[in-house]
């Protein structure tokens, strides 16, 4: 299907352990984003990536791995998850950068026990 | 640095009341401007966008119109609907920092028939 999608959509880990979120777009957009959205907060930028093999970070990005070997694949990997990244994950895409739509995924429902 | 500010939440609302829910910036610069819309368990969607000053967004009855004097990008819709109750969130975005969005902390409405 046409589109960004996230997986899984729900996920529930215990601390210290290495979780991988998946997101794949199909329109070959050069932009992709990981947000975090937590109450209070609203959605922070984690890492984000201006095409593949170049990755910047975010306002948060501790804890956080970012990999882009294809263009449409932008996985965010927690090294060893803590209870603090409990929250939803969301992905997004963009062709280009600034006055363009981000598309967003449906999001990562996360839990560390 | 850039900021986003919303008013608080939640909002309520009867059936056919208008709305104004305010947002204000903090940039350098002429940033782009969005609201985005999130329905109950459901990633973000591009409500509306500004590009320069004194742009009028509109999508779905909604409105916004980018001031520079006030820095301000106000979403506001005449006639309200249950259809309409969701979280709202305005952000910017400036192309020399990789149209990376930030987030106001959203603003849930909830529209009672």
């Amino acid at each position: 299907d046409a589109g960004i999608t996230q997986s899984p959509r729900y996920k529930i880990t215990e601390t210290g352990r290495q979780v991988t979120l998946m997101c794949h777009q199909t329109w070959s957009h050069s932009y992709m984003f990981w947000y975090r959205q937590d109450l209070g907060h609203g959605l922070r930028l984690i890492y984000y990536s201006a095409a593949a093999d170049i990755t910047d970070k975010g306002e948060v990005p501790d804890g956080y791995v970012v990999s882009r070997s294809k263009t449409e694949n932008f996985p965010l990997t927690l090294e060893s998850a803590t209870r603090s990244q409990t929250s939803v994950y969301f992905c997004a895409s963009s062709g280009l950068a600034g006055t363009d739509t981000q598309y967003f995924g449906p999001g990562t429902r996360l839990t560390v026990l | 640095g850039n900021s986003v500010t919303q008013m608080e939440g939640p909002v309520t609302l009867s059936e056919e009341a208008f709305l104004t829910i305010n947002c204000t910036y903090t940039a350098t610069g002429y940033p782009s401007l969005f609201w985005y819309v999130q329905y109950p368990g459901e990633g973000l969607q591009l409500l509306l966008k500004a590009t320069k000053a004194d742009d009028k967004g509109s999508n779905k009855g909604f409105e916004a119109t980018y001031r520079k004097e006030t820095t301000s990008f106000h979403l506001e819709k005449g006639s309200v609907q249950v259809s309409d109750s969701a979280v709202y969130f305005c952000a910017l975005s400036r192309y020399n920092q990789g149209g990376k969005l930030i987030f106001g902390q959203g603003t849930e409405l909830s529209v009672k028939p």
